[in-house]
Order: structure tokens, then sequence, then C-alpha cells
């Protein structure tokens, strides 16, 4: 088994803010995934990355940068937070990608005053 | 682009019952469809996944899909109130999961 952990838990910024959200995945898995839920909706991709230094672009990557250094972890930039912005940050691994099965970490909850 | 769509949106069913939940999806070209269940304030988790038309049982849930008619289906049988959650079905094309805008499942004691 592995675990996914997402850093902060809460973030809380100010209009115009470039805010960081961090994930590390312990599976060994090959392709990380950042997402977007808003609230009691679905999830939107805004990155994804199949391997160390690679960056894919999903439907909601303008207003976002990611960055995958290392194969175990993968961050994600909110260029500049909106204001009343609510929505909880989604990161996700898979050992490879079409076929394999994406586990989720517990969330970034953001808030943007 | 793909696009799921599912229904209801919400679904309240007695302890003990039959729970059915809906997925369309729009490109023929998709191979892989998953159900992910998520509690409030965590992840989603992969309930299961099915690649080929038909039925596929794992316990109290049973997955159907219909790839000739964009359609796949999750019923889960005995409802138990730990199963109220959101549900989300997800099809894959090239590496990418699209998600649907979930169902949320009430199973009341």
């Amino acid at each position: 088994g592995g675990i996914i952990t997402q850093t902060p838990k809460f973030l809380i910024g100010q209009e115009g803010q470039k805010l960081t959200l961090k994930c590390q995945q312990n599976f060994n898995h090959d392709t990380m995934y950042w997402y977007r839920q808003d609230s009691g909706k679905g999830l939107r991709l805004i990155y994804y990355s199949i391997t160390e230094n690679d960056l894919q672009k999903g439907d909601l990557s303008e207003g976002y940068d990611a960055s995958r250094e290392k194969k175990s972890s993968f961050s994600l930039t909110v260029t500049s937070a909106q204001k009343n912005e609510m929505a909880v940050f989604l990161c996700a691994s898979s050992m490879r990608g079409n076929q394999d099965t994406q586990y989720f970490g517990p969330g970034t909850r953001l808030l943007v005053l | 682009q793909q696009k799921v769509q599912q229904s209801p949106e919400s679904l309240i069913v007695p302890e003990g019952g039959m729970a059915s939940l809906n997925c369309t999806f729009s490109d023929r070209n998709s191979q892989y469809f998953w159900w992910y269940r998520q509690h409030s304030g965590e992840g989603p988790k992969a309930l299961m996944s099915i690649f080929s038309n038909g039925d596929k049982k794992e316990g109290r849930f049973t997955a159907h899909l219909n790839k000739a008619s964009l359609h796949v289906s999750l019923h889960i049988k005995d409802s138990q109130p730990s199963d109220s959650a959101l549900y989300f079905c997800a099809a894959s094309n090239y590496n990418v999961l699209y998600f649907g805008s979930g169902t949320k499942l009430t199973v009341e004691p």
C-alpha cells in the first residue's frame, strides 16, 4: 500500500497572492495529477505529469503552474488568487496512465479573502 | 472533448434497499471506466473499474457497462448508512480521466 500526503490541509490567501500547494506519494507511481473540485461538484483536471520533469495541461490549466522535480512529488501554484475563490484541490497518482486506478490524497481546501 | 453525465443528482434509499446510479459518456473511443466514492472531507476512493461490456460484481456492488449505448451504471444491494457519500463515474481517454458531476447518495436508517 501507499499514501498520498497533501500540504497544507487548509490555505487562506489574499486576492492576487501566489499560493503553492504540495503533494507527495510513496506508491512509486509514475503519473501524478492535480484536480480542482468546487463545492459538491465533479473533478476537473488542472495538470498531470507522466514522469519527473514532465508536465501536461488539463482543461483547467489557465491561472495555474505546476512542477514535478522528483518522481514522488508534484506541486501546484495558483499564480494569482481570485477574490472569494473557494475550492478543494486534489492530488492523485497512478502507476502509469490509461487503465490504472488513480489514488487520491485528502485535499487542500483553499479560501481567498 | 469527453462529456460524462450522471443521474440522478441525489438519491435517498432506505437501509437494506437497492441504489441505482447512472452515467452516460460521449466519446465512443473510451475504453476504461471507474466508479469512485467520496465521503465528506475526504478524497475520492476507487470503488471498482469495468473495462468490458456486461456486468462486474464485487460484493454488494455491481457495475454494468454498455459501450454501444455509451452507458455505465452502478447498483448497490443492501445499502448501508456507511454507503452515504458522493459517487462519481469516470471515463478514461489517453491518460486523462473525465469525471461526472456526481450523485449524492443518502441511506436512511
